[in-house]
């Protein structure tokens, strides 16, 4: 089956680093996003991970291990406009069927 | 501005009606998917065009149609509308099958 884990909420302060941790079950694994979504707003494009291993952008950095179907998405120097929805997604691939799959999305609270 | 396009941004309709939603993705992009968010479902990706031609389904019900047209906009048709079928609709465009995706500002679906 296909499913995506990813925590609900987290709080974290200004400033400060914040890890957001993802997990994953899919039949034929071809890639994984990290989106951001502020309230009411489509979702933006962060990162992309294929292959293992940690992708630097910036204050954002996105890790993905294949083997343990997971991932995290680091946010650093927190600042107030990081507080939104962080989407993971994933690209599951199979003969004569290719879907993206979203989680739920974390909501992530900046405290100042 | 992600560079797409979705119209309208709000609709409001009644229970049994038929809708169409538009997008037009980024200058040069061949792919379209669109997606549902509802506040308890997350996003849910419901179709994928390529170029014209349908690549990928998803969670998209019997009611629901799409297509893309030569000139690679997109409409989703929404049909015998319930109450349930009320969310965001995102659509979303990448340059090839399987790059990054970009999404349009959205259409809010009211259906009472």
């Amino acid at each position: 089956g296909q499913n995506i884990d990813q925590p609900t909420e987290m709080t974290a302060t200004e400033g400060a680093i914040v890890q957001i941790n993802c997990t994953y079950q899919t039949s034929g694994f071809n890639g994984l996003f990290w989106y951001q979504q502020h309230a009411g707003e489509a979702p933006t494009f962060l990162s992309y991970n294929v292959l293992d291993g940690l992708e630097e952008k910036g204050r954002f950095s996105s890790f993905l291990s294949r083997s343990k179907g997971y991932s995290y998405l680091l946010l650093k120097e927190l600042q107030m406009k990081d507080s939104a929805s962080y989407l993971c997604a994933v690209r599951d691939v199979l003969p004569r069927d290719d879907k993206i799959i979203f989680g739920k999305g974390t909501r992530l609270h900046i405290l100042p | 501005d992600s560079g797409v396009t979705q119209t309208p941004k709000h609709l409001i309709t009644a229970t049994g009606q038929r809708v169409t939603l538009r997008c037009s993705p980024r200058s040069g992009d061949l792919s379209v998917y669109w997606y549902q968010q509802s506040l308890d479902q997350g996003l849910q990706f419901l179709i994928q065009y390529y170029n014209g031609e349908e690549r990928a389904k998803g969670n998209i019900l019997e009611r629901f149609s799409a297509q893309q047209f030569p000139d690679l906009h997109s409409e989703l048709n929404l049909s015998s509308l319930e109450l349930g079928d009320s969310a965001l609709y995102f659509c979303a465009s990448s340059v090839a099958d399987r790059e990054t995706q970009y999404f349009g500002p959205g259409t809010r679906l009211l259906v009472l």
